[in-house]
């Protein structure tokens, strides 16, 4: 299994408040990523990063901001909690090259009141 | 606007049968087509994924078939075993290196 984890798995927030994702991984994979999952929607990418402090936004990156001081960790921050972005959200890493799969942390499920 | 999508969100097969698992695409740009797998509770697995200038990749038991021209792809799983039961997404990649998801089809493998 990849080296990836995320935290904290779970959390409760109210809306109006900063909140903060943690991705951590012990791969040194290149690139990483933030996805969130919603019933009816799939997976959608909310940021990526190709390496340190280089980052792009995805489809949803409305709301959210994204840092990678170094090359393990991977920072996803809601500046003020909307109740729209309670969601799963996933990380995930690659290394872009052969079959381009990407490896998946567990989630942290987050529920903004 | 959802550009792969799975338009069967379940399917139900008897162990032992095949399983097919459709996804459609409207973007002709994208260069690479994956499939993930998902139980409840944890993140998405790689399970295969094929490259647009071939049409068919197989890996044991599941096989995916690729038709550009029809912008649409199908894993088959042959045969089906309980331990299959799971979420099923197709993903796309395009030339930025960003990846697009279905909605998922979740199948269920009756013993």
């Amino acid at each position: 299994d990849a080296g990836i984890t995320q935290s904290p798995r779970h959390k409760v927030t109210e809306t109006g408040t900063p909140v903060t994702l943690r991705c951590h991984q012990t791969e040194n994979h290149r690139y990483m990523y933030w996805y969130r999952q919603d019933p009816g929607h799939g997976l959608r990418l909310i940021h990526y990063s190709y390496g340190v402090k280089d980052t792009d936004k995805g489809e949803v990156s409305d709301g959210y901001s994204v840092s990678r001081s170094k090359t393990e960790d991977f920072l996803l921050t809601l500046e003020s909690a909307t109740s729209s972005q309670t969601s799963v959200y996933f990380c995930a890493i690659s290394e872009q090259a052969g079959s381009y799969e990407q490896y998946f942390g567990p989630g942290t499920r987050l529920t903004v009141t | 606007d959802q550009q792969v999508k799975q338009n069967s969100p379940s399917l139900s097969v008897q162990e032992g049968r095949i399983s097919i698992l459709n996804c459609d695409y409207t973007n002709s740009m994208f260069d690479y087509f994956l499939w993930y797998k998902k139980y409840p509770a944890e993140g998405p697995t790689f399970l295969i994924s094929i490259s647009s200038i071939k049409d068919k990749n197989e890996d044991g038991r599941f096989t995916v078939f690729l038709n550009k021209s029809a912008k649409h792809l199908s894993l088959h799983i042959v045969p089906s075993q309980p331990g299959d039961s799971a979420v099923y997404f197709c993903a796309a990649r395009n030339t930025g290196n960003q990846f697009y998801f279905g909605t998922g089809t979740s199948l269920t493998v009756i013993p």
